[in-house]
């Protein structure tokens, strides 16, 4: 167990939908990562929070938003949902904005999109 | 772009046969290479961090090891039990942040 946890485990929606997925990380951490996992892409990075704020951005789609409240967790928000958002999504925490430490990653949302 | 390729996609080893795992990246801002196991549904459980070349890590039957361009991850003597997904991740460093970049993982399977 990592300590960090994410909600819900499993989710179907249809097609043009807004779901929000929701990460709470381990205890200390200010940073949250997350992650799309697809069978062909493999793990790619959307987004990072430190401390409520911003800090990278990778392939995150303008559909695709996110945020971290004050209690540290953080939520991503997934609108206009279509068949190729159906993936794992992960979140992952760490310490610090950067150096040093590893990230240590949540169980998971898996994502269907019909 | 900062790319990174694993090889092979897939190996199959009976149970005691030693092999390894590549990594290749081309990154900017390289801080460090991360190593993860990743079992079906589950989420990835960190394994190594390496920061310089010539560095190596061990734990248990897993050995990381680091050059210029490449990573290795040998395993000895395998078991069933480490049947699993092997992701490779450089974390690069943008504007005072950094991120990982994963591999898209070797799928090792030990048959007893």
């Amino acid at each position: 167990d990592s300590g960090v946890t994410q909600t819900p485990k499993h989710l179907i929606t249809a097609t043009g939908q807004r779901v929000t997925l929701r990460c709470s990380p381990r205890s200390g951490d200010l940073s949250v990562y997350w992650y799309q996992q697809s069978l062909d892409q493999g793990l790619q990075f959307l987004i990072q929070y430190y401390n409520g704020e911003e800090r990278a951005k990778g392939n995150i789609l303008e559909r695709f938003s996110a945020q971290q409240f004050p209690d540290l967790h953080s939520e991503l928000n997934l609108s206009s949902l279509e068949l190729g958002d159906s993936a794992l999504y992960f979140c992952a925490s760490s310490p610090r904005l950067a150096g040093g430490r590893e990230q240590f990653f949540g169980p998971g949302t898996r994502l269907t999109v019909l | 772009e900062d790319q990174v390729t694993q090889s092979p996609e897939a190996l199959r080893l009976q149970e005691g046969e030693s092999s390894s795992l590549n990594c290749s990246y081309t990154v900017s801002g390289l801080r460090g290479l991360f190593w993860y196991r990743q079992d079906p549904g589950k989420g990835p459980e960190f394994l190594f961090t390496l920061y310089s070349a010539g560095e190596e890590k061990e734990k248990e039957r897993l050995k990381a090891t680091l050059t210029k361009k490449e990573s290795f991850l040998h395993i000895t003597a395998p078991k069933p039990e480490d049947s699993a997904t092997y992701l490779c991740a450089p974390r690069t460093s943008q504007g005072g942040s950094e991120k990982l970049v994963f591999g898209k993982g070797t799928k090792l399977t030990v048959n007893p």
